[in-house]
């Protein structure tokens, strides 16, 4: 079982919806957690980290469920502009983030 | 600088040629990071430093991978030999602390042909 996993998607979504992914992570020691977001061909730009308590910026909304280890992206009313492959990552006891495969996510008219 | 900077951009090599790979980290972050991505994965893991010294390389895939930073700031990753598999976007990333992600730099998309 890898470390870190995500559904791959692609998940596609009209204009406006709303849209969540969940990641689930292995290591129940596992400290602190964020969403990345990559375009393409670019490089992976933090896009949040998740509080225990859950955490919003703007329209996207982060959670994290530690009893069953996963985090969750929410983004409400979908943009075209948001399409993008969204990565998770949980930094276990040392500095080192543990990435997932990314979800893409694609934002159609 | 504002930003990581990595250099070069894009590396074509034929096989069984050296690279050098370079990052220049955000003035003043201590921890730096090298991570590999192929097409349609996420980032692995390689290499980390923390200042000048290298505290983990569990991430490495062979022994023809070594990374250096000697003096706290500019890292150098190089391949020995490469192989066709060695191809693949390196990412560099810095962070100035525990609680905080890391920035990436734009990467090197190394071709091996």
């Amino acid at each position: 079982r890898k470390e870190v996993e995500q559904d791959p998607g692609p998940f596609n979504v009209p204009e406006g919806a709303t849209v969540a992914f969940n990641c689930t992570y292995s290591n129940s020691a596992s400290q602190s957690f964020f969403w990345y977001r990559q375009d393409c061909r670019k490089e992976p730009k933090l896009l949040m980290s998740v509080y225990s308590s859950g955490n919003e910026d703007g329209r996207f909304t982060a959670q994290l469920n530690r009893a069953s280890q996963y985090i969750s992206l929410l983004i409400r009313d979908s943009k075209l502009s948001d399409s993008a492959t969204y990565l998770c990552a949980v930094r276990e006891n040392t500095d080192k983030l543990i990435f997932g495969t990314g979800t893409r996510l694609q934002v159609f008219p | 600088g504002a930003g990581v900077s990595q250099s070069p951009r894009y590396k074509v090599a034929k096989r069984g040629q050296d690279v050098a790979l370079r990052c220049d980290p955000i003035s003043g972050h201590v921890s730096l990071f090298w991570y590999q991505q192929a097409l349609g994965q996420g980032p692995e893991f390689l290499t980390y430093f923390q200042n000048e010294a290298q505290l983990d390389k569990s991430g490495l895939p062979s022994d023809r991978f070594f990374a250096e930073r000697p003096e706290g700031s500019v890292s150098t990753l190089k391949i020995q030999r490469t192989q066709q598999e060695d191809s693949a976007v390196y990412l560099c990333a810095s962070s100035s602390g525990q609680i905080y992600g890391y920035t990436f730099g734009s990467g090197t998309r190394l071709t091996v042909v």
